[in-house]
């Protein structure tokens, strides 16, 4: 089973929104409900910012935001600021035969 | 507050196994809204779910590594453990344990800080 597909890089500048896109296939999107976002900055442990597709854990800012439309999921991150700057991971739980399976991550670079 | 702690040997060489431990605080490993999970990252590369423990033993593993895989959990302990048999240069990596939510969601919601494990001889 592939990983979904996402962008190598993403940039923006301060104050703009932009959008991660993390396509799939319907194996990896077996459930419409099940994608979550990760925000990982080296050294750290990666940060869960969306789950089933458009939830916030609480604590998350309300600059992320998720959404989902046939096999494309999309993270949007509104307002960006300098502390955006990570990598991104988009997680869809997928077959049976393999739960989870991670997008191929996404840089974003604050201009 | 949760914390997932990982240790284990930061250098192991090829062929021989490669064995994790995560200890779990601020919360039971006994819950029943939780897996627990090993994710892992290669150097530059992207992460990659490894496998995931229930605290009563059921276990779901990634097809590309369950014939050198082993996750066990010790409720007594409170902590999980990963094996990995016949390592080669490619599993090379930061490993993570992280808590598997399949209560409310589906996502890991807590996340260890990650260990460097290097195999070379």
């Amino acid at each position: 089973q592939s990983a979904p597909t996402q962008p190598a890089s993403v940039s923006g500048s301060p104050g703009q929104s932009i959008t991660i896109s993390c396509i799939g296939t319907s194996s990896d999107f077996r459930s419409n409900d099940f994608v979550s976002w990760y925000q990982h900055h080296p050294g750290k442990a990666p940060k869960v910012l969306i789950y089933d597709v458009n939830k916030r854990p609480a604590g998350v800012s309300n600059r992320f935001s998720g959404s989902k439309s046939g096999h494309t999921a999309s993270l949007t991150i509104s307002g960006l600021q300098a502390e955006d700057e990570a990598d991104y991971y988009c997680c869809s739980f997928g077959s049976s035969r393999t739960p989870y399976v991670f997008g191929s991550g996404t840089k974003v670079t604050v201009l | 507050q949760l914390q997932l702690q990982e240790s284990g040997p930061g250098l192991v060489k090829p062929s021989e196994t490669l064995s994790l431990t995560c200890s779990v605080s601020g919360g039971s490993i006994s819950s029943s809204y939780y897996y627990w999970a090993w994710i892992r990252q290669p150097p530059g590369k992207g992460l990659e779910w490894i496998g995931s423990i229930f605290h009563s033993g059921s276990f779901s593993y990634n097809p590309s590594l369950e014939s050198q895989l082993t996750i066990s959990v010790d409720t007594s302990m409170n902590q999980f453990s990963l094996r990995l048999n016949s390592v080669t240069a490619a599993d090379t990596a930061m490993y993570y344990c992280a808590r598997d939510v399949v209560g409310e969601g589906v996502y890991f919601d807590s996340w260890g800080q990650g260990t460097l494990v290097t195999v070379s001889s």
